[in-house]
């Protein structure tokens, strides 16, 4: 079965510092979208993207977050100074079209990211 | 606000025993929800989904039920096993443009050998 894939699995970093998160989407899907889950809370919604823009964003993605899609396969989340808040899994995610009859939004294993 | 939540936290059963995870969502403008299964430091994974002009599907050994008219949904786990140990999240989807979906707190579900 086709997967979402995510790097790194684990990161630990300091804060200030800025780390971009990588995702791999299924390759014939054309939205893409990150979440984050902070330690024993519900997955929050971040950002959608299609046609290599944003398309929706909520309000924990400020401007120290960005999303880009760089070379047609992979996704990746930039956080640019990173804050102890930040700490959380972070799922990439994807589904091939918008309507969500039968096009089921595929999850990644999460990037665990830990800000010291 | 809208939002999607969740009666119980935690549900202990029996193994072999059915299960029922309970969720209520309060946007009644919503037309699709999806059942997703969390294990321990991975990601959801999709069970099953509903739109809302039906009020059953079923799938193997799950079955989701949908009531509209108190905003209810659940997840039904026939002859729930060990396997089936783990967090459940309720999710609404708002389609549109961006397909985002908006999870409910979850529900622990622990299955006793």
């Amino acid at each position: 079965e086709p997967e979402v894939t995510q790097t790194p699995s684990h990161q630990v970093t300091q804060m200030g510092q800025e780390v971009i998160l990588r995702c791999v989407p299924i390759s014939n899907h054309l939205y893409f979208y990150w979440y984050r889950q902070i330690l024993g809370q519900k997955v929050e919604f971040l950002v959608s993207f299609y046609n290599n823009e944003i398309s929706e964003k909520s309000e924990i993605f400020d401007d120290q977050f960005s999303v880009e899609r760089p070379d047609g396969s992979n996704f990746t989340l930039k956080i640019r100074s990173t804050k102890l808040e930040d700490s959380a899994m972070y799922f990439c995610a994807s589904t091939r079209q918008a309507d969500p009859s039968g096009n089921t939004i595929y999850f990644g294993e999460g990037s665990w990211l830990t800000v010291v | 606000g809208e939002s999607v939540g969740l009666h119980l936290p935690t549900l202990s059963v029996q193994e072999g025993d059915n299960s029922i995870i309970n969720c209520a969502y309060s946007n009644s403008a919503s037309d699709y929800f999806i059942w997703y299964k969390q294990e321990s430091g991975k990601g959801p994974q999709f069970i099953i989904d509903i739109r809302s002009n039906m009020d059953k599907r079923q799938g193997q050994r799950v079955t989701v039920l949908l009531n509209k008219t108190v905003k209810h949904l659940s997840l039904q786990i026939a002859a729930t096993q060990p396997g089936d140990s783990a967090v459940y999240f309720c999710a609404e989807n708002q389609g549109g443009a961006t397909n985002k979906l908006i999870f409910g707190t979850g529900t622990l579900l622990a299955v006793q050998p």
